[in-house]
């Protein structure tokens, strides 16, 4: 079983700040698997970021998804008072067939 | 646009059964993988099950082998998790998401707003 390890736990900015989220893997994972959500208080997690790097519909070009293999990165460039949210990464693979979620990174207004 | 609602969620003993629903519109629900996804409170995302689009192929995390299962009526457009042998530890908020692809693992891009199971004596 892969497991993700987001990191930090916490980060605490300031809007207009960059934000940098960590993804890390215990063994190498498909790229083309990779995502990365955004869950804001009491609503249902929604998808930023797909096969690594590619943005889903309607998501702002501030936010951004890299990495390769068992490191993995989400960058918004610019903090948005609506970007105050917990993020997490998943990841699918095929042996066996299985989703896992990181544990999520929670961005704070510092 | 897309929608998808869930249902069944509610109060259970430990041992007891349900079964979750999910009303798909908006989209040709027959040409996409859906899986169930839990909300422990205050904790993070655990994706439960996955079905593919035909129904062919169903998975299960570890943690529900046994107990759920995953089945979905394309006629209906409508995804199911019957849950037995329900456990304290099942308590959550159960979510269904609809994958980008027919099969598994291309990214949930729409989320049911979730329906609340608590197993409690």
């Amino acid at each position: 079983e892969i497991v993700l390890t987001q990191s930090p736990g916490t980060l605490s900015l300031s809007p207009g700040e960059r934000a940098t989220l960590s993804c890390r893997a215990s063994q190498s994972v498909s790229s083309s698997y990779l995502a990365w959500y955004q869950q804001r208080p009491g609503q249902a997690p929604r998808l930023l970021i797909y096969s690594g790097s590619s943005r889903a519909t309607g998501i702002p070009d501030r936010f951004s998804g890299s990495g390769s293999g068992t490191d993995f990165t989400l960058t918004i460039s610019r903090l948005e008072p609506e970007d105050f949210a917990v993020y997490y990464c998943q990841q699918y693979g095929s042996s066996p067939p299985e989703f896992t979620f990181g544990g999520g990174t929670k961005v704070e207004i510092k | 646009e897309v929608q998808l609602v869930e249902s069944g969620g509610g109060l259970v003993q430990p041992g007891g059964s349900l079964r979750l629903s999910c009303a798909a519109s908006g989209l040709t629900f027959s040409n996409y993988a859906m899986s169930w996804v839990r909300q422990a409170p205050g904790k993070g995302l655990e994706w439960v099950s996955d079905i593919r689009s035909n129904g062919g192929t169903t998975n299960y995390a570890n943690s529900v082998k046994g107990r759920f299962t995953i089945s979905r009526d394309n006629s209906k457009n409508t995804l199911y998790l019957q849950m037995n042998s329900l456990r304290a530890e099942d308590t959550a908020v159960y979510y269904c998401a609809k994958d980008r692809g027919g099969g598994s693992g291309w990214g949930f891009d729409y989320w049911g707003q979730g329906t609340l199971v608590t197993v409690s004596s």
